[in-house]
């Protein structure tokens, strides 16, 4: 089946701005998010992007999509201890309406 | 809005018992599904109900079973506990049709943390 993959960490310190990267397999899809998870919560919807878009910017956030290389990355500029949680990417494609969701990667953030 | 609530929050049962947990969406979102998250396999998705018909189904045994109803509210039924049935338990609501960023846009409840002993 289709498949969505990210790393499991990401360490970084207060201030810097964090990368996480997610590769997915499924070439028709059509919509791609991002979740926050924060301990002992819900998934929070963060932020989409389209997949005829390179790129989205929402405050902090930046999302870049190389739809070529089938590769989503969220971009967090300044981040703060409060952005440590668990970062979902999830796409959406085909008449299935359930999006396939990667592992998470932690970012854990060092004052 | 009101977003997704989820009830209860917390659970302790014992082995071989039996569990219901409830799931209320979003006003107007047809679509509710499961999914259960553990620190070993993440998350898993257990099943999805639109209209009142499940929809689509994960990898789970029979064990694990839901229901919708016309209010668009669900159910999920987990029978004959067994200690790796602990987990943390998550429903999410969509709109479940269409062809917009919300067709798969779901929106997540609080979970219901199920503790088997």
């Amino acid at each position: 089946g289709e498949d969505v993959e990210q790393s499991l960490f990401l360490s970084v310190r207060e201030g810097d701005s964090s990368v996480i990267n997610c590769t997915y397999t499924d070439s028709s899809s059509t919509y791609l998010y991002w979740y926050k998870q924060e301990p002992g919560a819900g998934l929070q919807l963060l932020t989409y992007i389209f997949s005829n878009m390179d790129m989205k910017q929402d405050q902090r956030l930046t999302v870049l999509l190389n739809k070529k290389d089938k590769h989503l990355s969220l971009r967090i500029a300044d981040t703060q201890t409060g952005d440590s949680a668990i970062y979902f990417c999830a796409e959406g494609s085909g008449g299935s309406y359930i999006p396939t969701f990667g592992r998470g990667t932690s970012l854990i953030v060092h004052p | 809005k009101a977003g997704v609530t989820q009830t209860p929050r917390y659970l302790i049962k014992t082995r071989g018992q039996q569990v219901t947990l409830s799931c209320s969406p979003i006003s107007g979102h047809r679509s509710v599904s499961w999914y259960q998250q553990t620190p070993g396999q993440g998350l898993q998705f257990l099943f999805e109900y639109f209209s009142e018909t499940q929809r689509n189904k994960g990898n789970f045994p029979g064990r694990f079973s839901g229901r919708q109803f016309s209010n668009s509210r669900s159910e999920m039924n987990v029978s004959t506990l067994e200690l790796g049935d602990s987990a943390l338990y998550l429903c999410a609501s969509s709109l479940g049709q269409g062809e917009g960023k919300g067709t798969y846009e779901q929106y997540f409840g609080p979970g219901t943390r199920l503790t088997v002993t």
